[in-house]
């Protein structure tokens, strides 16, 4: 058990619909990252945020949002789903931001989103 | 950019013999070097990270991992393998500077009685 929370577990949905997954990082931890995993693209970086702020950006589309709250658990919201959307996806925790050494990340089970 | 090459998707093996899966990446200068398994139904843990210094680093569970610059490699290996090392291995980059992972496909381990 890493320590970092995911819900839900799974999630059914249909196309055009918007969801919310949940992540309760580790205890200490500032940084929360979101990684996508599908069978088309691999695994992933979404985005990172440090203490409440975006810290970094990878191949998150425009559809895709994300927050970090003030007790630090993060929210990704995905809107205007569409099938491709189908995909693992995981959140990370680290303790700071990585800038200038690397911390490491330590990853929640995964919530598996299902776009029929 | 970076980037990471896992060439095999899947890799068989019997009880007791030894494994190396293969990575390869693409960066500009010496990245951080990881390498993750994920079990079914399970998150992602790392088995070990190369930042520096000695190019074969230990993991846990019998893992370990060399780096080879010229060969812009970091193979992981393990020399006997049981069956509960059954999984997928992911080896990723990240940069300097940065937490951002950037992962090759992952190789499907299946392990033969």
């Amino acid at each position: 058990d890493s320590g970092v929370t995911q819900t839900p577990k799974h999630l059914i949905t249909a196309t055009g619909q918007r969801v919310t997954l949940r992540c309760s990082p580790r205890s200490g931890d500032l940084s929360v990252y979101w990684y996508q995993q599908s069978l088309d693209q691999g695994l992933q970086f979404l985005i990172q945020y440090y203490n409440g702020e975006e810290r970094a950006k990878g191949n998150i589309l425009e559809r895709f949002s994300a927050q970090q709250f003030p007790d630090l658990h993060s929210e990704l919201n995905l809107s205007s789903l569409e099938l491709g959307d189908s995909a693992l996806y995981f959140c990370a925790s680290s303790v700071s931001s990585g800038a200038g050494a690397y911390n490491e990340q330590f990853f929640g089970p995964g919530t598996r989103l299902t776009v029929l | 950019a970076q980037s990471v090459t896992q060439p095999d998707i899947h890799i068989t093996v019997s009880e007791g013999a030894s494994l190396e899966l293969r990575c390869n990446y693409s960066y500009g200068a010496t990245p951080y070097l990881f390498w993750y398994v994920q079990s079914p139904g399970q998150g992602l843990q790392l088995l070990l990270k190369y930042f520096s210094g000695d190019t074969l680093v230990q993991g846990i569970k019998g893992f370990e991992a060399e780096f080879k610059r010229s060969q812009s490699s970091f193979n992981l290996r393990k020399p006997s393998v049981h069956w509960s090392d059954a999984a997928e291995y992911f080896c990723a980059v990240g940069p300097l500077g940065g937490n951002m992972l950037t992962f090759g496909g992952g190789t499907r381990l299946m392990v033969k009685p």
